[in-house]
């Protein structure tokens, strides 16, 4: 699998956007960008992913950018309860191949 | 709640010993995997299994073992337990083979003495 590349932590205040960047720079063309979030000590779960177009869905957006070497993933309006480990993986579809970096810690503070 | 269901939630054991984990995947989906999660290594992929079948193998120790049974619910067995084998283990789900979309149990935290 390739590498991501993610800030290890962020933060963001309730009620903002949180924009979480993560780079990708080896990205194959095959390779989709999948978002999942931990959030303390649960079982990490799906948000979004894409493969070269951006992508909403009721969670969040997934803004990738055109040469597909870096994403952003965007919580348009951050809770508390948004305050998670957010992992950017890329993967070949194949949920064998999903390695999980260290990822983004966000706190999103009142 | 994702519909994966593990058993136990929590598991204190001591050195040598050996224990099953449980894992029933959200109704529908035919492929399990497990990942492990200890503080220094992050979430490690250990196995995946399709219909009954192996489909891909990780990080997995030789004294770890899994298997899907008929009903398509898995179990991760660990056995010569050591203190390093303390951890979270989880398991997910998916409907096909080669979805990156996954379905998290809530793990089970394993506590080696």
């Amino acid at each position: 699998d390739a590498k991501t590349t993610q800030p290890t932590s962020m933060d963001c205040a309730e009620g903002r956007a949180a924009n979480l960047p993560c780079n990708h720079s080896t990205i194959s063309g095959n390779e989709y960008v999948y978002w999942y979030r931990q959030i303390h000590s649960q079982g990490p779960q799906y948000i979004i992913h894409g493969l070269k177009n951006n992508e909403t869905n009721e969670m969040a957006s997934l803004i990738i950018t055109e040469d597909r070497k870096s994403s952003t993933l965007i919580l348009p309006h951050a809770t508390l309860r948004d305050t998670a480990v957010y992992y950017c993986i890329d993967s070949n579809n194949a949920g064998n191949m999903l390695t999980f970096g260290g990822g983004t810690r966000l706190m999103v503070k009142p | 709640d994702s519909g994966v269901t593990q058993t136990p939630k929590h598991l204190i054991t001591a050195t040598g010993q050996r224990v099953t984990l449980r894992c029933s995947p959200r109704s529908g989906d035919l492929s399990v995997y497990w990942y492990q999660q200890s503080l220094d290594q992050g979430l490690q992929f250990l196995i995946q299994y399709y219909n009954g079948e192996e489909r891909a193998k990780g990080n997995i120790l030789e004294r770890f073992s899994a298997q899907q049974f008929p009903d398509l619910h898995s179990e991760l067995n660990l056995s010569s337990l050591e203190l390093g084998d303390s951890a979270l283990y989880f398991c997910a789900s998916s409907v096909t083979a080669l979805s990156g979309e996954l379905f998290f149990g809530e793990g089970s935290r394993l506590t080696v003495l």
